[in-house]
């Protein structure tokens, strides 16, 4: 079974702090991990995956398989990245490239 | 950039009737998708469809749902006989297809159900 775990509703930080959003997983194969964003009034949009391991809007993500973990960090948060944060898994095994996700984080950024 | 279209985006209808939501997926997409989300809770996926076919359903995906593909361009998903509690956002979804599993699903804005 997938499970996908996103342990903070909320996190709010200040402008020009550090952001961390956490996010672990269960899945006994191959996964592939994908971060979405939703902000206020727009669809979920992908952020990053794991396969690109790519830098967007200055967010990283590194698949930790040890660990199970996927989390997010960006060393210096813009007001613009408050929003809601979604991890997401899919995996080779996994029929349908079927997306399973966490509950999602809403990142608040303060001036 | 191509875009994921969904209509409408608010539905309201009375518990036992049918529903039919509708969605453009991309173009040159060969995967469609519908999740949902009932209110404080998770995105949940539904079905997954591909080549004329669904390729896989979740539990959630009972009798009461069905999709089609009615033309080129259209993703229909239809709820037969709604309840109380298939009131949610429903999110179409279509990703290319080429990658799979790894391959980026894009997103409709989502059409809000409200089952009264």
């Amino acid at each position: 079974a997938q499970r996908v775990t996103q342990p903070e509703k909320l996190l709010s930080v200040f402008k020009g702090a550090p952001v961390e959003l956490k996010c672990n997983y269960s899945y006994s194969g191959s996964p592939e991990l994908f971060w979405y964003v939703q902000y206020s009034r727009q669809r979920l949009q992908l952020l990053l995956r794991h396969i690109s391991r790519e830098s967007i809007k200055g967010f990283t993500a590194d698949l930790n398989k040890g660990e199970t973990s996927f989390h997010l960090k960006k060393p210096f948060a813009q007001e613009e990245d408050s929003a809601m944060y979604y991890c997401a898994l899919s995996g080779l095994e996994a029929a349908g490239n079927k997306l399973t996700f966490g509950g999602g984080t809403r990142v608040l950024v303060k001036p | 950039e191509p875009e994921v279209t969904q209509t409408p985006s608010h539905q309201v209808t009375q518990m036992g009737q049918e529903v039919i939501l509708r969605c453009v997926p991309i173009s040159n997409h060969l995967y469609f998708y519908w999740y949902r989300q009932i209110l404080g809770q998770k995105v949940e996926f539904l079905v997954s469809f591909y080549n004329n076919e669904i390729s896989e359903k979740s539990e959630i995906f009972d009798d009461q749902f069905s999709v089609e593909r009615p033309d080129g361009s259209n993703f229909t998903l239809k709820i037969r006989s709604t309840k109380l509690e298939d009131s949610a956002m429903y999110f179409c979804a279509s990703s290319e297809g080429s990658g799979g599993f790894t391959d980026t699903q894009y997103f409709g804005p989502g059409t809000r159900l409200t089952v009264l």
